[in-house]
């Protein structure tokens, strides 16, 4: 079955970086698009970021953009959310979602990892 | 980019009741509208895409509709276990906007 585990949540402080993975089983990595979602405490969901199945396109929301890299590693079935210039603001939890079409909806999800940006 | 509006952002309904949500795109999307079903404390889950396509597993009590830029989600008789935030999404290019979210709660 398919499986998304997201790591590498943590408290931060304001300015500083944090790099998040989600680990993929259950499926052909290779063959999908992979997005980054998250969801601020008592708030609604906020796309961030899409990767291409082969890593050759990448978007980002205009919130994170020049901050944010998403990046994948096919050969460990894994996708990167490195976060860098961290604000309050980015204080949330972080999914990463599959993506079935390319453009597509979001078909599984993680259970997401919670990033607290606080000093 | 196209902006995605939900109303309304919450309701309260009586279990049986026939309850619908609807979602506006500010530009046409077509048919390249999912929607997410999200319980309290809970990952979102994926209930309908192509706007009316029901996921495989998901009640058939759920339905969706529409083309272009209106769309609406239908519960046509409300269960305790339909409590939850619904959110409507555009996946026809980047950014994959959501809608803010409806709150629905048992009257």
């Amino acid at each position: 079955q398919v499986q998304l585990v997201e790591s590498g949540g943590g408290v931060v402080q304001p300015g500083r970086s944090l790099r998040l993975s989600c680990a993929a089983s259950g499926f052909s990595f290779s063959s999908f698009a992979m997005h980054w979602v998250r969801q601020a405490p008592g708030k609604g969901l906020e796309w961030v970021a899409v990767i291409w199945f082969d890593g050759s396109n990448k978007y980002y929301a205009d919130s994170v953009k020049g901050r944010f890299t998403i990046s994948r590693d096919n050969s460990k079935n894994t996708l990167y959310l490195q976060m860098n210039s961290l604000r309050d603001e980015d204080t949330a939890v972080y999914y990463c979602a599959r993506d079935l079409g390319l453009p597509g909806y979001f078909d599984h999800w993680g259970q997401g990892t919670l990033v607290t940006v606080s000093s | 980019d196209i902006q995605m509006t939900q109303s309304p952002s919450s309701l309260s309904a009586s279990v049986g009741d026939r309850v619908t949500i609807t979602c506006r795109a500010s530009q046409g999307i077509s048919n390249y509208l999912a929607w997410y079903q999200q319980k309290p404390g809970k990952v979102p889950k994926l209930l309908i895409y192509a706007a009316s396509t029901l996921e495989s597993g998901v009640p058939s009590r759920f339905s969706g509709s529409g083309s272009g830029t209106d769309f609406t989600l239908t519960i046509s008789s409300l269960q305790p276990e339909d409590v939850a935030t619904y959110y409507c999404q555009k996946y026809n290019s980047a950014p994959w906007t959501f809608g803010q979210g409806t709150k629905v709660e048992i009257k």
